[in-house]
């Protein structure tokens, strides 16, 4: 299986704040990446599909880059909404997999 | 706009089997992946198994192999996800997602908590 890796665990961050979360993959998964945000007791939201295409309806502060096995997320001026954990899905191969999260807290 | 709906929250006791429906409305049923996942307390999501409902051909994740059964009933439109030999470990939200495209998950349900005591 591939596993993914979430870095930072926890980031903790003011409104207005560029914050970026990365991700590795323990193999090349070429741009078959995705980034959803997760708010507690809420179902997960995608954001990001093929590593840097942002989800109809999801603002443009969010972005995308990256290819092969390292990847990063970033909100260019972090929102009050915006609170949240943040977890990668790698979909190159069966069986799909999520990085363990990334909490992004107020400071 | 398609929506996902799921079945109700389940107490089971170990050892026996639970089932989780999700009902899809607002799309063409047939024109969509359905996907199961979960998330156990304080983890990440972990993919169980999908169905492709115009062929009925299910894959699954190996670690659930034999344990895990997910049907369609193209009539309703429904797709049901049977786990059985339920342990405590399987403690978890699950969820019905569907495929955006190529293995991204664009529309949720809004989840069903099992718990295994």
């Amino acid at each position: 299986d591939i596993q993914m890796t979430q870095s930072p665990s926890t980031l903790s961050a003011s409104v207005r704040d560029r914050v970026t979360i990365t991700c590795r993959a323990t193999q090349d998964i070429s741009d078959w990446l995705a980034w959803y945000q997760q708010t507690p007791g809420k179902a997960p939201r995608l954001l990001i599909y093929k590593a840097s295409n942002l989800e109809g309806g999801v603002p443009s502060r969010f972005s995308g880059t990256g290819s092969g096995t390292d990847f990063t997320l970033t909100i260019s001026s972090l929102q009050p909404d915006d609170f949240a954990t943040y977890y990668c899905q790698q979909y190159n191969s069966y069986p799909y997999t999520f990085g363990q999260g990334t909490k992004v807290e107020i400071k | 706009q398609v929506q996902l709906v799921q079945s109700g929250a389940e107490v089971k006791k170990p050892g026996s089997s639970v089932t989780v429906s999700c009902t899809a409305s607002g799309g063409i049923f047939s024109s969509f992946d359905i996907n199961w996942l979960r998330q156990a307390p304080g983890q990440g999501p972990e993919w169980m198994g999908g169905i492709i409902p115009v062929l009925d051909k299910a894959d699954y994740a190996q670690k659930f192999e034999g344990r895990v059964t997910i049907t369609v009933d193209k009539t309703s439109p429904t797709v049901h996800m049977e786990l059985s030999s339920l342990r405590s470990d399987d403690t978890a939200v699950y969820y019905c997602a569907r495929d955006g495209g190529s293995g991204w998950f664009d529309v949720w349900g809004q989840g069903t908590l099992v718990t295994v005591s």
